[in-house]
């Protein structure tokens, strides 16, 4: 399995301008999520999916972040307008079971400027 | 409040030395524990967990780690470490009465010298 892949891996980008991450968990996991990590704040969960279904929004910062995950292989994660302080790395992990552990993506590092 | 604490920003070992990671969780309940390590600029890598059974639970590359309940701590630990043992380890709690939220400490940085 390839695992989780995430893209881009790494995105600069100035202020105000639309920022979207991708995601494709592995095949057969129900669960999605979307982390971010900065060194301040260390790992935050944004937004969690069952089944193709937000169930928890509660961490995404503010209106200007939005997810969706139309099908079982594909979320994304956007920020619009885009800000300096968004700057961070953005893990998707996907999960088979409730009581299984998280699989992580490599990480999409957004900068902006 | 529901946390994890990691109380050593770093580590340091000489390799062929024995290891340990310290974690301490305060939450509700009997909880999930997790051990996760990342490497530079890699995602998070599962390492080993404990859900219920043997306190004493193995994971991947030669790691184990010790539930204690009474201490409410999960230590992580290796017998010998190697220098390519060098990373970043996140211990990370689910309470019980949560099918998904995961508490994650602040991260240890582990450095194996030669």
């Amino acid at each position: 399995d390839a695992g989780v892949i995430q893209s881009p891996r790494h995105e600069v980008t100035e202020m105000g301008q639309e920022v979207t991450l991708r995601c494709k968990p592995i095949s057969g996991h129900n669960s999605l999520f979307w982390y971010r990590q900065t060194m301040m704040r260390g790992l935050e969960l944004l937004i969690y999916f069952n089944n193709n279904v937000p169930i928890d929004d509660s961490g995404m910062p503010e209106d200007r972040f939005s997810a969706k995950m139309p099908n079982a292989s594909f979320s994304t994660l956007k920020i619009q307008p885009s800000e300096p302080r968004d700057s961070a790395v953005y893990f998707c992990a996907s999960r088979a079971a409730q009581l299984g552990e998280l699989f992580f993506g490599e990480g999409s590092r957004l900068t902006v400027l | 409040a529901q946390s994890v604490a990691q109380p050593e920003d770093q580590v340091n070992v000489a390799e062929g030395n024995p290891l340990t990671v310290k974690c301490t969780y305060s939450v509700s309940g009997n909880p999930y524990l997790f051990w996760y390590v990342q490497y530079p600029n890699r995602g998070l890598q599962f390492l080993l967990k404990y859900i219920t059974g043997d306190n004493l639970v193995k994971g991947s590359y030669g790691f184990e780690a010790e539930f204690n309940k009474s201490q409410t701590s999960f230590h992580l630990k290796k017998p010998s470490a190697l220098v390519s043992d060098s990373a970043l380890y996140f211990c990370a709690v689910r309470p019980m009465d949560s099918s998904y939220k995961l508490i994650f400490g602040s991260g240890t940085r582990l450095l194996v010298r030669p």
